[in-house]
């Protein structure tokens, strides 16, 4: 079956500092999303990307689609304390009509 | 506000008994999941259900059950056969990505 690996599964970082999660997936995605869960919560949608190659910026957050639709990346620049948390990508297959979730990346933030 | 409720938040289990967990959508989205969530790890399916009276197991069903008998509502059953059901449990619906309820904490005493 489809499997998606993301690294690293811990990140610790100082506040200002950038922070990377990647996500590999075993097969070509019809999408990949991501989501942040705060700890002691739910996750959280933050983006979907489609194309092939596709770049999509929210403030210091930049997500990347590789161009064979199997990879993707999360990038945080310049990190803030209220970034802690654990980042999940989510690759969808349009056929199986569901997503597979990376273990996800948990970052922490020394102020 | 449209969203995902999940009752309740806390609940605990005696060994050899079966618990519903419930799962309630406002958003009108046709496909539903549940995960499962052990600490410090991932997401794990369990089952889902991409249209009301029809639904598929996922990756971890077995000592689970699940009925789809209206678009709204989704409920889980952790039956006596799960031998490990403590863990965090989340009910999603599929719209333009997943919108998640804020989990059921599942404690067996």
């Amino acid at each position: 079956g489809q499997q998606v690996m993301q690294i690293p599964q811990y990140q610790h970082v100082q506040e200002g500092e950038d922070f990377t999660t990647y996500c590999n997936s075993s097969t070509t995605l019809s999408n990949i999303q991501w989501y942040k869960q705060r700890p002691g919560g739910h996750p959280v949608f933050l983006i979907q990307l489609v194309k092939s190659g596709e770049v999509k910026k929210q403030k210091r957050l930049t997500f990347q689609f590789g161009e064979a639709k199997k990879n993707s990346s999360l990038h945080i620049t310049a990190t803030q304390t209220t970034d802690v948390g654990t980042y999940f990508c989510a690759g969808y297959n349009t056929n199986a009509g569901k997503s597979t979730f990376g273990d996800g990346t948990t970052l922490t933030v020394k102020p | 506000d449209g969203g995902i409720t999940q009752s309740p938040k806390y609940l605990f289990r005696k060994e050899g008994q079966n618990v519903t967990l419930s799962c309630e959508q406002n958003l009108n989205h046709d496909a539903m999941y549940w995960y499962r969530q052990d600490p410090g790890q991932g997401l794990r399916l369990i089952y889902y259900s991409q249209i009301v009276n029809d639904f598929q197991k996922g990756d971890i069903a077995e000592g689970y059950s699940v009925s789809r008998e209206k678009k709204e509502s989704f409920p889980l059953t952790v039956t006596s056969a799960q031998k490990n059901p403590t863990a965090f449990y989340l009910c999603a619906s599929m719209g333009y990505g997943y919108t998640f309820g804020s989990g059921t904490r599942l404690t067996v005493v």
